[in-house]
């Protein structure tokens, strides 16, 4: 089985809102990712927790905050979005940290108004 | 750094057509080589991969070399059908950074 799913699959948030996007992979992987896209793009990476741990932080503002509570679960908080953080939120993991294949899930298509 | 250039879409084929999606990339060292493909509002499936020169990818139909003297894994497949219409997209991971870095995407429409 090499599902990964995401909850929800839409969301409308304003700008004031508090509101987590949820994953959760149960292939035993040890690495796990957020990705953003925007329309017509590739994903562009912005977290990577690696055995549970926040390894890579791409730079992303502090408005988007992620948790692994365990290791087949990531939470992406997200406080104070901009209409601009609007996208497709995508999750994805991976046996080993950056190994050689990611799975992805559907993603949660995120609106912010 | 680790690049990945695809030919730019969109591409429109008939059914039962041949399909081309040239892929080249530049990376130091030995990267492992993927084809993703996104249906219309859905995340990305891995569609195939190659890990070392010589590879060769299949799935679904679908077929990519892994070809390190020219730097290329074009994705090809015989016969397309209208169920394949999405946007594809090359990838690596490996040589000097691990993190995975796609092209910029190629849509394909089939139409009937």
């Amino acid at each position: 089985d090499t599902e990964v799913t995401q909850t929800p699959k839409h969301l409308v948030m304003g700008m004031t809102n508090k509101k987590s996007l949820k994953c959760e992979q149960h292939m035993g992987h040890r690495a796990m990712y957020w990705y953003k896209q925007k329309a017509k793009k590739p994903p562009e990476l912005m977290f990577v927790y690696s055995y549970e741990k926040l390894s890579i932080n791409e730079s992303v503002p502090s408005r988007f905050s992620p948790e692994c509570p365990n290791s087949s679960l990531l939470n992406l908080h997200l406080h104070a979005l901009q209409p601009e953080d609007s996208a497709l939120y995508l999750c994805a993991s991976s046996s080993i940290p950056l190994a050689y294949e990611q799975y992805f899930g559907p993603g949660t298509r995120l609106t912010v108004t | 750094g680790n690049s990945v250039t695809q030919m730019e879409g969109p591409v429109t084929l008939s059914e039962e057509a041949f399909l081309t999606i040239n892929c080249t990339y530049t990376a130091t060292g030995y990267p492992s080589l993927f084809w993703y493909v996104q249906y219309p509002g859905e995340g990305l499936q891995l569609l195939l991969k190659a890990t070392k020169a010589d590879d060769k990818g299949s799935n679904k139909g679908f077929e990519a070399t892994y070809r390190k003297e020219t730097t290329s894994f074009h994705l090809e497949k015989g016969s397309v059908q209208v169920s394949d219409s999405a946007v594809y997209f090359c990838a690596l991971t490996g040589g000097s950074n691990y993190k995975l870095t796609f092209g910029k995407g190629t849509l394909l429409t089939v139409n009937p």
